[in-house]
């Protein structure tokens, strides 16, 4: 039982270019979350998904977008990389609020 | 206005101390109140979980919601050295909400031997 995993670990992009963080999670969960985490401000929702094929925007969605094809899977796409972008991302997955768990986290440097 | 808010800290204390942690949130709709730890480098972890008001106990762990305040607790009884992280507060409303997070800013705690 491997969790909530994500890849790549650590990425650098350049402005303008695009790329998909990868989450994955083996507990059969039916929530899935993106959040973004900058130093000194907490987490921040960007997208979730209820189930497979349903998503809904968090509080801080403008730059990415997201699909849920299966219960496993929630990639997160970045189409235009801006500097705004740099932080580190997390991934989670629950049944409900009292059993979210959260994966390792993608650091992303946009330059 | 942000929805929770969190004193950053730092805060450090000595191995054994009560330490008392807070937030307080202005959204009314909130009935949803977490806790969650953060290790350096790592994911978060969820560390306390209570709907509505109330208290609620796990071991050395006590988090407390008063909803007429709009105030948010975990106190943190015979703090121990690898008790040393960030630990962040969380809130979410019911019904349409329900799985939208609202985090605080995240307080960064020491505990020196």
């Amino acid at each position: 039982n491997a969790g909530v995993t994500q890849t790549p670990k650590f990425r650098i992009l350049k402005i303008g270019q695009s790329m998909t963080l990868q989450c994955t999670q083996d507990m059969n969960h039916n929530y899935m979350y993106w959040y973004r985490q900058d130093p000194g401000m907490g987490l921040k929702l960007i997208y979730y998904s209820v189930g497979a094929g349903i998503t809904d925007k968090g509080e801080v969605p403008n730059g990415y977008n997201v699909s849920r094809s299966t219960t496993e899977d929630f990639p997160l796409r970045l189409e235009l990389a801006a500097p705004s972008q740099t932080s580190v991302y997390f991934c989670a997955s629950s049944y409900g609020l009292d059993s979210q768990y959260f994966g390792p986290g993608t650091r992303l440097l946009v330059l | 206005q942000k929805e929770v808010e969190q004193d950053p800290g730092p805060l450090s204390v000595p191995e054994g101390a009560i330490v008392s942690l807070n937030c307080t949130y202005s959204n009314s709709a909130f009935q949803y109140f977490m806790w969650y730890r953060q290790y350096s480098r790592k994911g978060p972890e969820l560390l306390m979980y209570t709907y509505s008001s109330g208290n609620k106990e796990d071991g050395r762990f006590t988090a407390q919601v008063d909803k007429s305040s709009k105030y948010i607790s975990l106190f943190i009884r015979d703090s121990q050295p690898s008790d040393s992280a960030t630990y962040l507060c969380a809130s979410a409303a019911g019904g349409t909400s329900y799985g939208k997070l609202t985090f605080g800013q995240g307080t960064i705690l020491t505990v020196h031997p």
